[in-house]
């Protein structure tokens, strides 16, 4: 079946570390996203790709990274510089283009920082 | 700037009552709409969307929701609620390739 697999499901990272957050889809999607949800703020938009090797800022990029080297993987690192990484981060993908039907999202990774 | 508003936080019902959940968008033209539903540690699964078609769409599991252009409203709704409808529910619009998200509505079935 497709789908977009993120793993693990729980981490757990010590303060001052980087953690990156693996996101990958077999669904010949162009657009990949990354996703931050905190109680009570629905989801803010961290990262984006429309096309491999390239991706933009979302609103909150500040403290995170990514690269886009495959079409499949779209990794998320969370690095030391980002204040109050404990979080829910989601991964979702879409065909891309003008269109728009909908995003297909994983199953999320709870951050926690100890 | 374009904003999705979710009017309640938190919405119980009874088992086998009406569901309504609110949502109000801002838009300087016609976006595409979507509810989504969330379950607790789960990802987000799309339950309908509105794409410039019928106002009244149809999604999974009983739901529907009608764009209303006039009132920049699209509620969700549902005839008789069933416990495995708790869940907290997002209203989406989609500007371009990007969604913005409501807050998010949490569901609570009573039995």
């Amino acid at each position: 079946d497709g789908g977009i697999t993120q793993s693990p499901k729980y981490l757990f990272r010590k303060e001052g570390q980087n953690v990156t957050l693996s996101c990958e889809q077999n669904l010949n999607h162009d657009a990949m996203y990354w996703y931050r949800q905190d109680p009570g703020q629905g989801l803010r938009l961290i990262y984006y790709s429309q096309i491999v090797n390239d991706f933009q800022k979302g609103d909150i990029a500040e403290g995170y990274s990514v690269s886009r080297e495959k079409k499949e993987s779209f990794p998320l690192t969370v690095t030391s510089a980002q204040k109050n990484p404990t979080a829910f981060y989601l991964c979702a993908s879409s065909p891309g283009g003008l269109d728009n039907y909908g995003y297909t999202f994983g199953s999320g990774t709870r951050l926690t920082v100890v | 700037a374009q904003s999705v508003t979710q009017l309640d936080s938190h919405v119980s019902v009874s088992e086998g009552t009406p569901v309504l959940l609110r949502c109000n968008y801002s838009s300087s033209y016609s976006p595409s709409l979507f509810w989504y539903v969330q379950h607790p540690n789960k990802g987000l699964q799309l339950l309908l969307k509105y794409t410039s078609a019928a106002t009244l769409v149809k999604g999974i599991n009983g739901f529907e929701a009608e764009f209303k252009k006039s009132e920049t409203s699209f509620h969700l709704t549902k005839p008789s609620a069933h416990m495995s409808d708790a869940a907290e529910y997002f209203c989406v619009v989609s500007y371009g390739n990007k969604l913005v998200f409501g807050a998010g509505t949490i569901l609570r079935v009573k039995s």
